[in-house]
């Protein structure tokens, strides 16, 4: 199965501020997805990756806060921008690579927002 | 759309005693099951899935699922516990019509104690 590095794994950041987060894979995937985990929760998806064009957002999340890039098969970045408190969480990008054959992930990015 | 329902936010356990985590599942359409593993300041992985024919999956490290139709549930279970099994689990679904896209529950802690 892929393998992805993701980077930074943590960072400390000043509010207003912002962080890009890096995901390279090792294979082509056919999706890619970012995901935000706040401490003690569940993974809440933040973005479906497109490559070549613009990612699509969930519901309460805006491109505007979290710039995407997919500028091919194998690599994505996840933009925090503007930071604040309430931004620090785990983030995670996730490729999928055929019918039902689930995700592989990121090794996650731990971001706290002082 | 589909939803997942981890019924037990936390299952402190003895060291080689038996364990079940709980998982329950709705959809209306067929679906993929996935238990994903993280371990304390890493990423997931993925333990095993349920795609289709057997309805008992197992993975390498010793956990098995299987798949209730009719129950709507893909418990999660192991006969006998290490202490290295401790972490957080995640239940996931996702719809054969698309199944680029998954679910997750909120996730059980699972603790061993010595």
């Amino acid at each position: 199965s892929a393998v992805i590095s993701q980077k930074p794994s943590r960072d400390i950041c000043q509010r207003g501020t912002s962080l890009t987060i890096q995901c390279q894979v090792d294979s082509q995937v056919t999706m890619m997805f970012w995901y935000r985990q706040q401490p003690g929760q569940s993974l809440t998806l933040i973005a479906t990756a497109n490559q070549g064009s613009e990612a699509t957002y969930e519901s309460g999340f805006v491109i505007d806060k979290f710039p995407i890039s997919r500028p091919n098969l194998t690599f994505s970045t996840l933009t925090v921008s503007n930071m604040s408190p309430e931004d620090s969480s785990i983030y995670l990008c996730s490729g999928y690579t055929g019918q039902g054959y689930g995700y592989t992930f990121g090794s996650g990015t731990r971001l706290t927002v002082v | 759309a589909q939803s997942v329902t981890q019924l037990d936010s936390q299952v402190p356990v003895f060291e080689e005693a038996p364990v079940e985590l709980r998982c329950n599942y709705s959809s209306s359409v067929s679906v993929y099951l996935f238990w994903y593993v993280q371990y304390p300041n890493q990423g997931l992985q993925l333990l095993l899935k349920y795609l289709s024919g057997s309805t008992l999956v197992k993975s390498i490290n010793g956990f098995e699922a299987e798949f209730n139709k009719s129950q709507t549930s893909f418990h999660l279970r192991k006969p006998s516990v290490h202490i290295s099994d401790t972490a957080e689990y995640f239940c996931a679904v996702s719809v054969s019509t698309n199944a680029g896209k998954s679910t997750f529950g909120d996730g059980t802690t699972l603790t061993v104690k010595p």
